[in-house]
């Protein structure tokens, strides 16, 4: 069995400052875990993923996530919030076991302000 | 390349009609998934096609929904007859393993969504 839990429904932060969403899962074996990014009307897309290698992933537009198997935590982060980066944000986990589902959580709405 | 296209975009429709939901997935891509997001809910797996078979369907709701993808292209989910708690927006996601196998490292490639709402 596996769940992912998205700690805040919405973040707010100013254009500039530091971005971190966060995440904790909960899997029986280990983990792939991704990050989703959707803006309006927009599909869903990969920002970067955790497939049992380094630790800290480097996505797109500057986010990145440390997997950290004692706290259980895939926390994103971006250095300098953009415009561009309001939208949603889902955190995903699979079990790296051959074939798996992913499991959503509920999802961050991003909210940068000027 | 094109990405995963949806089609429509929005149906509205009235409890007791049906709709059908249309994905055409990434040329290739032998994966083939839907999910659904119920307002207020997480993303939920619904089912997975590995070219025309379904490989896994254990996240559909119930007998009302039928997902056929003949051919192995493009997929089609019916809801009939549609009930109010069907509203949502489905999402259908390709993608294609890497070794020829699927595995659960894949990236999935999402479609913008179908909103479907029922009155």
């Amino acid at each position: 069995a596996q769940s992912v839990t998205q700690l805040d429904s919405h973040v707010s932060v100013s254009e500039g400052t530091p971005v971190l969403l966060r995440c904790n899962y909960s899997s029986s074996y280990s983990p792939s875990l991704f990050w989703y990014v959707q803006h309006p009307n927009k599909g869903l897309q990969l920002l970067l993923k955790y497939t049992s290698a380094a630790t800290l992933v480097k996505g797109i537009n500057g986010f990145e996530a440390e997997f950290k198997k004692s706290e259980t935590s895939f926390h994103l982060t971006k250095p300098s919030a953009h415009m561009s980066d309001a939208a949603e944000y889902f955190c995903v986990v699979s079990a790296s076991k051959g074939y798996s589902t992913l499991t959503f959580g509920k999802g961050t709405m991003l909210l940068v302000s000027p | 390349e094109a990405g995963v296209t949806q089609f429509p975009s929005h149906s509205v429709i009235e409890k007791g009609q049906t709709v059908t939901l249309r994905c055409d997935p990434i040329s290739g891509h032998d994966n083939l998934y839907w999910y659904r997001r119920v307002m207020g809910k997480e993303i939920k797996f619904l089912l997975h096609f590995v070219k025309e078979s379904k490989q896994d369907e254990s996240g559909m709701p119930n007998n009302r929904f039928l997902a056929e993808r003949t051919g192995g292209t493009y997929s089609t989910l019916k809801v009939q007859p549609a009930e109010l708690e069907d509203s949502g927006v489905y999402f259908c996601a390709s993608s294609q393993p890497l070794a020829g196998g699927f595995t659960s490292t894949d990236t999935q490639y999402f479609g913008p969504g179908t909103r479907l709402t029922v009155l």
